[in-house]
């Protein structure tokens, strides 16, 4: 298992700035992955951190409104861009292992409110 | 990954056992059925997994038919804090989680 913070906890912000969310694991992890959970929905996966390369991006999100870093094994960063109340949701960091996507282990989310 | 199918909502007595159903009637042969379940205001946890068999662990049991097309993740004796929106997840191998609407449970004094 891991252990995952994520920095900040919430934030409000106003519309047009960014944001930067900081997640943190205890152990060395091969993959890690950032999700949106919108207002009472289920979780939908952004991308995947890839370490030393840029992201892998999901369908609908794209690296200019979302960029992440990935410097090393144990932290990877989301900045959420040019923000509009539509951005108003939970963001999430999990983390995996190449052989057991399947199971991750997830981060306690980042809950943002744009105003 | 097949599509996975769960009420929307359950509710069980404290202390009973509590019996989430999933249907995925399309499942293929090498796709895994994943339950995770998430507790208000905190991130999913991973429950437990499997691929044909029954399995058990500390925190649930995971019923798999013999066809494969359902599933039954058991609690085997709620409490309070079981509480959560429980998730059914097929998942092949090389792909990315998908999660659905999930079943959300109220355990009940």
């Amino acid at each position: 298992s891991a252990v995952i913070s994520q920095k900040p906890s919430r934030d409000i912000c106003q519309r047009g700035t960014s944001l930067t969310i900081q997640c943190q694991v205890d152990s060395q992890v091969t993959m890690m992955f950032w999700y949106r959970q919108q207002p009472g929905q289920s979780l939908t996966l952004i991308a995947t951190a890839n370490q030393g390369s840029e992201a892998t991006y999901e369908s609908g999100f794209v690296i200019d409104k979302f960029p992440i870093s990935r410097p090393n094994l144990t932290f990877s960063t989301l900045t959420v861009s040019n923000m509009s109340p539509e951005d108003s949701s939970i963001y999430l960091c999990s983390v995996g292992w190449t052989h057991s996507i399947g199971t991750q282990y997830f981060g306690p989310g980042t809950r943002l409110l744009v105003l | 990954d097949a599509k996975t199918t769960q009420p929307t909502s359950m509710d069980c007595a404290e202390g009973r056992a509590a019996n989430l159903p999933c249907n995925h009637s399309t499942i293929s042969g090498n796709e895994y059925v994943y339950w995770y379940r998430q507790i208000h205001s905190q991130g999913p946890q991973y429950i437990i997994h499997g691929l044909k068999n029954n399995e058990t662990n500390e925190m649930a049991s995971l019923i798999i038919t013999e066809d494969r097309k359902s599933s039954t993740l058991i609690l085997p004796h709620a409490t309070l804090r079981d509480t959560a929106v429980y998730y059914c997840i097929v998942y092949n191998a090389g792909n990315m989680l998908t999660f659905g609407g999930g079943t959300r449970l109220m355990v009940k004094p």
